[in-house]
Formats: structure tokens, sequence, C-alpha cells
């Protein structure tokens, strides 16, 4: 399978537990995307990745969220001190993007991950 | 502040009917995004226009652009049980980078 992977599919934690998750992207995309949707919502844009580099940040993404993408390849989303209003479908997506001479299209996403806090 | 809006936010449907899901937004964005979503599942891309006027059809979905009203519309045509879905369409933050800012999403149930 050569499109997003998201691991865990599903999580279940306490509140003010810390959870990590996992993205991994279509291999030659440049770009990465969190999202974050909550039941009966459209998704949200969280933060997104160039390569390694973070380039933005919503104000969604509190003080207690914080995500890498060390080697310009997978990323980690991580949640501290998670509260009852963080649970939500986490979607990554990634693309190719700000290269010369391509041309784009769009953003593909993975299966999400699940957070539920009890 | 940018904003996405669906219309109508539920539909219910007869199979063989035909419908229209319209999709305004508030940003001088010439490139427009349909997704499916099934429930649970992730999001599956449908359509990408980038440029008003821009129709594309795929079975008994099309989808247009009018960049100049700021509108798109998905078109059902003869609707069958399979394309019961949630339906999304989205816009650029900024025009080709993917950050999205999605509507609120057309839950369509067809009926049998």
């Amino acid at each position: 399978d050569t499109g997003v992977s998201q691991d865990p599919r599903h999580k279940i934690t306490k509140r003010g537990q810390n959870v990590t998750f996992r993205c991994d992207p279509i291999s030659e995309h440049n770009r990465l995307y969190w999202y974050r949707q909550t039941l009966g919502q459209g998704p949200e844009f969280l933060t997104y990745f160039q390569n390694e580099a973070q380039l933005e940040k919503s104000r969604l993404l509190s003080d207690r969220f914080s995500a890498e993408r060390p080697k310009g390849s997978f990323s980690t989303l991580e949640i501290q001190r998670t509260e009852q209003g963080d649970s939500a479908m986490y979607l990554c997506a990634s693309s190719l993007g700000g290269r010369v001479g391509h041309n784009p299209s769009e953003a593909f996403f993975g299966q999400g991950t699940r957070l539920t806090v009890v | 502040e940018l904003k996405v809006e669906q219309n109508p936010l539920f539909l219910s449907m007869q199979e063989g009917k035909n419908y229209t899901i319209y999709c305004n937004y508030s940003t001088t964005s010439d490139r427009l995004y349909w997704y499916r979503q099934d429930p649970g599942k992730s999001l599956e891309s449908l359509f990408v226009l980038l440029s008003n006027g821009a129709v594309k059809q795929e079975g008994r979905l099309m989808a247009s652009l009018d960049t100049k009203a700021r509108l798109s519309t998905l078109h059902i045509t003869a609707a069958v049980h399979d394309l019961s879905a949630t339906y999304f369409c989205a816009v650029d933050i900024v025009p080709g980078t993917y950050k999205y800012i999605f509507g609120t999403g057309t839950r369509l149930k067809v009926l049998a």
C-alpha cells in the first residue's frame, strides 16, 4: 500500500495522559499536514511541514500539542495532558508542493487516528 | 475570516433521483476540492477543480466551479444507494498550499 499510513487507528486514553500518533506520508511527497475532525464537522487544519520544516501552526494547536517531522519523512503528533475536548479523529495528509516546475494537484489523506479521552 | 459553507447539511433522497449540493466560499480562490467520507473512514478525493468554469464528471457525480460567484456544485444524477456518504468541499487557505478550509459537509442518504 503506497498511500498515507497512520498509526494507531484507534486510541483510548485517560484524561491527563500523553499520547503520540504517527503518520507515514506517500514516499515522494515533501509536504505533510495534520488535521483534526470532530464528530459531525469538517476537518480543521492544525499544522503542516515542508520536508522537516514546520511552516505553519493553526491557533487551534495549543501548547499541549507538538508535531515533528525530524527527517522529512514520517511525522509524529503528540498531545500532552489530554483533555476530553481532544477527542477527535486526527487526520494526516501529504502532497507534493513548493518545487519549481511542479504541477500541483491535491493532498491525499490517511485513514486517521480516532482518539477518545475518558 | 475564510468561510466555506455547504447546503444542504443533510439530504435524504430516493434512488434514481437527481440533486445538487452547493458549496459557497468567501475567498478569491480558483481551486476547489471535493471529498467523500464514509462513516469512520478517511477522506476520498473525488474532484479537483483548478479554474473558473471547470467541470468534471465521474460516474453519477459532476462537479463545477464558478470562481466569480465563489460557488461550486456537486450534481448527483440518478442516485444509487452506494453514493450514501458525507461529501465535503474544501478550499486552499492559500492557493496551492493544500492547507484546506473544509465546508460543513453534506450527509447524503440514498434510500432504496
